[in-house]
């Protein structure tokens, strides 16, 4: 049972070029979620998906879009990378789009962009 | 003003002390609080929530819960060098949408 898995486990870019993130849970969750982890800034997100189908601006959406692709797989793509953009990202899913539901974390992908 | 906020330490305590961590949120709405631990280099990981006022036991964690004042906090009693980790408070707004807000976590060193 891999949980959320995400590629790549790094990566580094230069400035302007483009990338894509994966995620892929296969715990049947509804929800699925992007933070960025930046030191002294804790976890911010940047989308989420509360359901397959749709998708929503988080705390830092600026510079990322994302695709909910089925139930499983939520990518987040960079179309021109910047410096401000070096961080380490995580996905999350969740069984359900309420409050009270818990969130489980893939392992993150360390991005640098020089 | 930052929705969620924790004091980000680092904060250190002797082995078996009882360690206390803070945290303070900006929505009244709030109605699901939890609190992960991260370890350097790692994912976060749930260890406590919390849904109602008053305080919740497991183990050696206790969350603490005042939606009067906004607060919440985590004890971790007989600290041990393991539970050295960053603490990260997590808010589930009134918007019943699903979505986690971060405080920047407190770092715990437990000293042997």
């Amino acid at each position: 049972n891999a949980g959320v898995t995400q590629t790549p486990k790094f990566q580094v870019l230069k400035t302007g070029q483009s990338m894509t993130l994966q995620c892929a849970q296969d715990m049947n969750h509804n929800s699925m979620y992007w933070y960025r982890q930046d030191p002294g800034m804790g976890l911010r997100l940047i989308y989420y998906s509360a359901s397959e189908g749709t998708t929503d601006k988080g705390e830092v959406p600026n510079g990322y879009n994302v695709s909910r692709l089925n139930k499983r797989e939520f990518s987040l793509r960079l179309e021109s990378a910047a410096p401000s953009q070096t961080s380490v990202y995580f996905c999350a899913s969740s069984l359900g789009a309420t409050g009270a539901n818990v969130l489980t974390f893939g392992a993150g992908s360390r991005l640098t962009v020089l | 003003q930052k929705e969620v906020e924790q004091n980000s330490g680092p904060l250190s305590v002797p082995e078996g002390a009882i360690a206390s961590l803070n945290c303070t949120y900006s929505d009244r709405g709030s109605q699901s609080f939890f609190w992960y631990r991260q370890y350097s280099g790692k994912s976060p990981e749930l260890i406590m929530s919390i849904y109602s006022n008053g305080d919740k036991e497991d183990g050696r964690f206790t969350a603490q819960l005042n939606k009067a004042s906004q607060y919440v906090s985590l004890l971790i009693r007989d600290s041990q060098p393991s539970d050295s980790a960053t603490y990260l408070c997590a808010v589930a707004g009134s918007s019943n949408t699903g979505k986690l807000i971060f405080g920047q976590g407190t770092t715990l060193q437990v000293k042997p």
